[in-house]
């Protein structure tokens, strides 16, 4: 159980297009999502956090209006990189939490990224 | 905020324990967890501990926890060459809603 996919895994694009990532949860209900980015040989970087129906929060730093994070549903979040440029090169990936576990927020299961190569 | 360091490389031979060693700064964490993520892919749980429990056991894993040092570690017994990667410890914080955060991993090469 507890199983998040990500698509595309990976993508390459040209400098200005914009480009969509899916995360979705598969077997449980993610009432939190999160965004982060990776650089080669580097730690995760978390960019925004968002609950379904809501506004993301982004992290200090992080454009809003070029990474456009929509959280439709509790099993689907996507995160859109608007006009890339190829400095957005990087590894992202999603995780999410089903929320409160036995009254404390522990669980977020992380989904296997995505790739995203800018030309 | 809350700091979490590692170091970045550790060597073994096959066979041999690892020990991968974690530091964080903020007294108030309440779970935190073990990750590995092998080359070009996702973050795999491996194991996590609560801020309560000093030690933890899951087969070839064993987490400690020093909450007074602030000093995370995971043992691997037994290390394998499929145990090569690169592993991340990660912090919760309540009082920061449902974030965690990640050390700058340590790569562990196995060698055979």
């Amino acid at each position: 159980g507890a199983v998040v996919s990500q698509h595309p895994s990976w993508v390459i694009c040209k400098s200005g297009t914009s480009v969509k990532i899916e995360c979705r949860s598969l077997d449980f209900q993610a009432t939190t999502m999160f965004w982060y980015r990776q650089f080669p040989k580097q730690s995760l970087m978390l960019m925004a956090t968002s609950n379904e129906g809501s506004k993301a929060t982004y992290e200090q730093g992080v454009e809003k209006d070029k990474f456009l994070i929509n959280h439709a549903s509790l099993t689907l979040s996507t995160l859109t990189v608007t006009s890339a440029h190829p400095e957005d090169s990087s590894f992202y990936i999603c995780s999410a939490s089903p929320g409160l576990a036995g009254g404390i927020k522990y669980e977020q299961y992380f989904g296997p990224g995505t790739r995203l190569t800018v030309t | 905020g809350e700091d979490v360091e590692q170091s970045l490389f550790l060597s073994v031979r096959e066979g041999d324990s690892s020990v991968i060693n974690c530091t964080y700064t903020d007294s108030s964490s309440t779970y935190l967890y073990w990750y590995k993520q092998e080359p070009g892919a996702g973050l795999q749980l491996l194991t996590y501990i609560f801020s309560n429990m000093d030690m933890k056991q899951d087969q070839r894993l064993t987490v400690l926890l020093n909450k007074k040092d602030k000093h995370l570690s995971l043992r691997i017994a037994d290390t394998q060459t499929g145990d090569s990667a690169i592993y991340f410890c990660a912090v919760l914080n309540n009082n920061a809603g449902n974030m965690l955060t990640f050390g700058g991993g340590t790569r562990l090469m196995v060698k055979p």
